[in-house]
């Protein structure tokens, strides 16, 4: 079974509105973490924001916010205000437990932010 | 601060060839792994390493090696290389840091195998 899902191999937005990118998850372990990472197309991978399984409140770094909903195993990323240099590939990922730092990925989504 | 840097960034080579591709970090991060990223399949863990001369396979391992003689260096080398492996190869390192791990990625190597 796939331990991270993310359904929408692309999504369109128009700039300065907000999106919502799904991912859904799937562990039995009551330890985890929740990573999104963009990668433009330029291939570098960059960190965006980590959401802990025991976390009280959503993430939030900036613009992006974690809609991190723990009973439905789902952690959204959302982007306010989105902007031209928001066209990018995004990952979800999640670590199992607190030893090591093996990380799953998904497949990723493809933004593009349309003028 | 340089960071993590990965090389060589492009690299072509035949198949059965060996090859190496570095990966040099500055943090003195505890952790470093590699990662192949393949159109439909997001990134896969190749090897991972907790500290110096300690090392794990992750998802797909075969056909690589790795080593870890130093904290801040983590090559990986294709014995002989396949077609199979031609593939984009991010380098990642993050500190032993019980709560979030978080992992810093190189700048990849797009590596073909003709």
């Amino acid at each position: 079974a796939q331990k991270i899902t993310q359904t929408q191999p692309g999504m369109f937005v128009q700039e300065k509105e907000a999106v919502t990118l799904d991912c859904t998850y799937d562990t039995s372990d009551p330890s985890y973490g929740l990573f999104w990472y963009k990668q433009p197309s330029s291939g570098e991978m960059i960190f965006l924001i980590y959401q802990g399984s025991y976390d009280q409140q959503n993430a939030t770094e900036g613009r992006y916010s974690l809609n991190f909903q723990k009973a439905r195993k789902s952690a959204n990323l959302v982007i306010s205000a989105s902007q031209l240099g928001d066209s990018a590939m995004y990952f979800c990922a999640m670590r199992e437990g607190t030893s090591g730092s093996r990380l799953t990925f998904g497949e990723g989504t493809q933004l593009t932010v349309n003028p | 601060d340089a960071g993590i840097t990965q090389s060589p960034r492009y690299k072509i080579t035949e198949t059965g060839r060996q090859v190496t591709l570095m990966c040099h970090q500055t943090w003195s991060h505890s952790y470093m792994f590699w990662y192949r990223q393949d159109l439909g399949h997001g990134l896969r863990l190749i090897y991972y390493s907790a500290a110096a001369d300690i090392t794990d396979k992750g998802e797909v391992p075969d056909g690589y090696v790795v080593s870890r003689s130093k904290t801040e260096n983590f090559p990986l080398t294709l014995e002989s290389a396949t077609r199979s492996q031609t593939s984009v190869y991010f380098c990642a390192s993050s500190e032993a840091d019980r709560v979030k791990n978080i992992q810093y990625f190189g700048a990849g190597t797009r590596l073909s195998v003709l």
